[in-house]
């Protein structure tokens, strides 16, 4: 059990950019989610994929943001034409299907948008 | 909607004292989880100590227990014997129970900064 890894840890960008953001969850979870995370605010949840499948979306996943997870292992967070309200902490976190279900999270990506 | 209330945005324990961070919550289900998260400064989140709704007795994980009252919709962590590895921001989380698949998203409350003085 490596934990969960997250790729970069830090990003600058401009505004207008594609950034792309990985997670690599534990290997036996395939419960894989992302939040958002603001400066003095607790994480918000963004999307959620059970193996391969994309099963919830948040109202906060603009149409500039893609989640995949192709073969159900790692997964990708694409945000497109970036903002500067982009800006945050992205964290990934990963649960197994039974049992308490409690999540175990990355170290995130802190993206800045300039 | 599940909303997560922390209502001390800081506190501040001497080293070896006792301190207790406040949470309460709102739902209308009966079952769901309740979790506390450690965020240190430039570190990973991790898990504190988990309570679920249908058990009665209190959770401890060694220094770390909480005093659940499910009429009263609340859930405050103490930390007793504080250490200075135990300053960090500290979060409550919801999680309704899983039933036939659903998403079992984490809904956080805004945190509580908690310093240490040695």
């Amino acid at each position: 059990d490596t934990g969960v890894s997250q790729d970069p840890r830090h990003k600058i960008t401009k505004r207008g950019q594609n950034v792309t953001f990985r997670c690599d969850p534990i290997s036996e979870h395939n419960r894989l989610y992302w939040y958002r995370q603001t400066l003095g605010q607790g994480p918000e949840f963004l999307t959620y994929f059970q193996n391969e499948a994309q099963l919830e979306k948040s109202r906060l996943l603009s149409d500039r943001f893609s989640a995949e997870r192709p073969k159900g292992s790692f997964s990708t967070l694409e945000i497109q034409r970036t903002e500067q309200g982009d800006s945050a902490m992205y964290l990934c976190a990963s649960s197994s299907y039974t049992g308490p279900l409690t999540q175990y999270f990355g170290p995130g990506t802190r993206l800045l948008v300039l | 909607a599940q909303t997560v209330t922390q209502s001390q945005p800081e506190m501040s324990v001497q080293e070896a004292e006792t301190v207790t961070l406040s949470c309460t919550y709102d739902t209308s289900e009966s079952d769901y989880y309740l979790f506390w998260y450690k965020q240190p400064p430039s570190r990973q989140m991790i898990l504190v100590i988990r309570q679920e709704a249908y058990k009665q007795q209190n959770a401890t994980e060694n220094r770390f227990s909480v005093n659940f009252q499910k009429a009263a919709k609340s859930f405050s962590l103490k930390i007793s014997d504080s250490q200075l590895g135990d300053a960090a921001m500290y979060f409550c989380a919801y999680r309704r129970h899983i039933y036939g698949g659903s998403q079992g998203n984490l809904i956080f409350g805004k945190g509580t900064k908690l310093s240490v003085k040695p």
